[in-house]
């Protein structure tokens, strides 16, 4: 089993609608991220959780919030749906330390009509 | 200016060749540097992490200058399955957030 997952892999929606995206991972790592991914630019950083008691915003989180309900898991809302929130999303988690790896789960490719 | 910067390519390489491709990042105070690789909309997963004396890990050999501000790849005796987008990756905090270049192309042809 992917030791990062995310569901649901696809989703369409409509302007307006909210939407949550999950994940879920069995690696043990305190710290959870929500990246997303448009094409000609890299990753950016939607918000980050530290461990389940600690959230931050990374650089692009307006229009998006996010829970941390459990070690192992961190889900990203979109509150009220956008087009230009069309894009793939990655969660991803790490040990902590400035030096680790980050894994990444399958992403999720979310289109806003 | 973007903090980390990438020529997209691709990077049209046969089989057996040597290709090589830098990356620029902005902020000095960057802490630790990494190449990752992103086949075709599929999660970016670690390729090497670059150190500062350059390192190799087969095929593929990693350095970085610090003071021009770029780190570089270069990939040996190409292989088909080579073919992805390899992200330049940076640490700019001290806690370890990563910023992304996005990526540069290579196809590895027969």
């Amino acid at each position: 089993d992917a030791d990062v997952t995310q569901t649901p892999r696809n989703r369409i929606t409509k302007t307006g609608k909210r939407i949550m995206l999950e994940c879920s991972q069995t690696k043990g790592h305190d710290r959870m991220y929500w990246y997303r991914q448009d094409p000609g630019l890299g990753l950016r950083l939607i918000y980050y959780s530290f461990d389940v008691k600690d959230i931050n915003k990374g650089e692009i989180s307006d229009g998006y919030s996010v829970s941390r309900q459990a070690q192992a898991k961190f889900s990203l809302s979109l509150e009220s749906a956008i087009p230009n929130q069309t894009a793939l999303y990655f969660c991803a988690t790490s040990e902590v330390g400035a030096y680790n790896e980050q894994f990444f789960g399958p992403g999720t490719r979310l289109t806003v009509l | 200016r973007k903090e980390v910067e990438q020529d997209p390519g691709p990077f049209n390489v046969p089989e057996g060749a040597t290709v090589a491709f830098n990356c620029t990042y902005s902020n000095s105070a960057s802490q630790s540097f990494f190449w990752y690789r992103q086949d075709c909309r599929k999660e970016p997963k670690l390729l090497m992490s670059v150190y500062s004396s350059g390192n190799e890990d087969g095929r593929f050999t990693a350095q970085l200058n610090r003071a021009s501000q770029y780190i570089s790849l270069l990939i040996r005796d190409s292989k088909l399955s080579d073919s992805a987008t390899y992200l330049c990756v940076v640490n700019i905090a001290s806690w370890g957030k990563l910023q992304f270049g996005a990526g540069t192309q290579v196809v590895v042809t027969p």
